[in-house]
């Protein structure tokens, strides 16, 4: 069985573009979140998503936002790129709303220069 | 605001040594804790959890402590590998609340 997959696993961006982070969740787990992890820090919360519908935003800007599909795969957009945005995108998946988030995928690298 | 930190940022042992890693947390309503270890270039890893009404709990050559009195969570690594070496963090959540890392601590096995 698959792990949690994102994809690209690395990126690079210039300053006020904007980026768009794919997530692919475990068969059978429909809740997906994504946390940003800064170089040297633990991950921080960015959203959750459980069937589609977004059940939790962490204290992020609007220039971040995201959405779940119907085979419960995700994106995260980031517009208006700054270069405080450069970090380790994870995404994690679970079976229910998590309080277990079990499984993180490998992340994306995100710089922006 | 709530915080979950850690007390060393890094730790050297010897390879065969026990290893214990330390982490506070400030939210007394944290009722679930997970431990991950993450290693360069990856996701982090579950590794063990517990829940507040515990206050013990063993793995695999590892084992949680958890003391609410002093809110103070430890995972303890038995006979530490070189294959152990990477960053370990401690995360919690109350409710339906999202998880809260600390920063983590770097553990480095000497062989």
């Amino acid at each position: 069985d698959a792990g949690v997959t994102q994809s690209p696993t690395h990126l690079i961006k210039t300053r006020g573009q904007h980026v768009t982070l794919r997530c692919s969740p475990i068969s059978g787990h429909k809740s997906v979140s994504w946390y940003q992890q800064v170089l040297g820090q633990g991950p921080q919360f960015i959203f959750q998503y459980y069937e589609k519908e977004e059940r939790g935003r962490g204290n992020f800007p609007d220039r971040f936002s995201a959405r779940q599909f119907p085979n419960y795969s995700s994106e995260l957009n980031v517009n208006a790129l700054l270069l405080g945005d450069s970090a380790l995108y994870l995404c994690a998946s679970s079976f229910d709303p998590p309080r277990v988030e079990a499984f993180f995928g490998q992340g994306t690298r995100l710089t922006v220069v | 605001g709530e915080s979950v930190g850690l007390h060393l940022p890094t730790l050297s042992v010897q390879e065969g040594d026990n290893s214990i890693i330390n982490c506070a947390y400030s939210n007394s309503a944290s009722d679930y804790f997970i431990w991950y270890k993450q290693e360069s270039g990856k996701g982090p890893q579950f590794i063990i959890d517990i829940r507040s009404n515990m206050d013990k709990r063993q793995g695999q050559r590892v084992t949680v402590l958890l003391n609410k009195t002093v809110k103070h969570l430890s995972l303890q690594i038995a006979a530490t590998q070189p294959g152990d070496s990477a960053v370990y963090f401690c995360a919690e959540n109350s409710g339906n609340t999202p998880l809260v890392f600390g920063k983590g601590t770097r553990l480095s096995v000497i062989a």
